[in-house]
């Protein structure tokens, strides 16, 4: 079974400042797709960003990029001038590529205070 | 708004008691997915249904059941609840095929058993 790890429960960051999320994840699979999912306060599950793991290229989206080592099982978010509506719980999620839609492992979070 | 409509939004009740949940997934999503968010805890995926078949089971208890309706809205079943069963639940559905590596998540039912 994959299992998703995130190692830092919390991290804080000054406001216009740079920080990384960390993420590591088990599977013997070579197909899957990762997500970093966003929930503020109102417990909205926000999706920031996707990988494909057959890409090499690290997706961006705006302020948000990704740092994808396939070989190191890594996949850390790198949020750039970081902004208050930046803080909250970070997820970590997997899921197989393989046929048929399937559910998604998530990580256990890491709460981001953004300190203006 | 991601499209995804989940009632009610805040649940209370007791010990012993059964709740139902209710999930209607985007227009056109196939596939809907139940996940339960225990205090400051990461989702754990319990159950997916796809076109009213269930496809797979996670986590989920036995006192807990689901099902998928004809007009493809979803239903979470709880019996049994016991405190431990507290819990922000969690709907998603997704298209099929290449397109469905996105799951869209609905708001959430807040259940709290006392």
């Amino acid at each position: 079974a994959q299992t998703v790890t995130q190692s830092q429960p919390e991290m804080s960051v000054q406001e216009a400042e740079t920080v990384t999320l960390s993420c590591t994840y088990d599977t013997s699979e070579s197909d899957y797709y990762l997500f970093w999912y966003k929930q503020p306060p109102s417990r909205q599950m926000i999706l920031v960003i996707r990988q494909e793991a057959y890409k090499q290229q690290n997706a961006t989206e705006n302020r948000f990029s990704v740092n994808f080592q396939k070989a190191a099982k890594s996949f850390s978010l790198k949020i750039s001038d970081s902004q208050l509506g930046d803080a909250a719980m970070y997820f970590c999620a997997y899921r197989s590529a393989r046929s048929g839609n399937t559910p998604l492992v998530f990580g256990k979070g890491t709460r981001l205070s953004v300190i203006a | 708004d991601s499209g995804v409509t989940q009632t009610p939004k805040h649940l209370i009740t007791a010990t012993g008691q059964r709740v139902t949940l209710r999930c209607s997934p985007r227009s056109g999503d196939l596939s809907v997915y139940w996940y339960q968010q225990s205090l400051d805890q990461g989702l754990q995926f319990l159950i997916q249904y796809y076109n009213g078949e269930e496809r797979a089971k996670g986590n989920i208890l036995e006192r807990f059941s689901a099902q998928q309706f004809p007009d493809l809205h979803s239903e979470l079943n709880l019996s049994s609840l016991e405190l431990g069963d507290s819990a922000l639940y969690f709907c998603a559905s997704s298209e099929e095929g290449l397109l469905g590596y996105e799951q869209y998540f609905g708001p959430g039912t807040r259940l709290t058993v006392t």
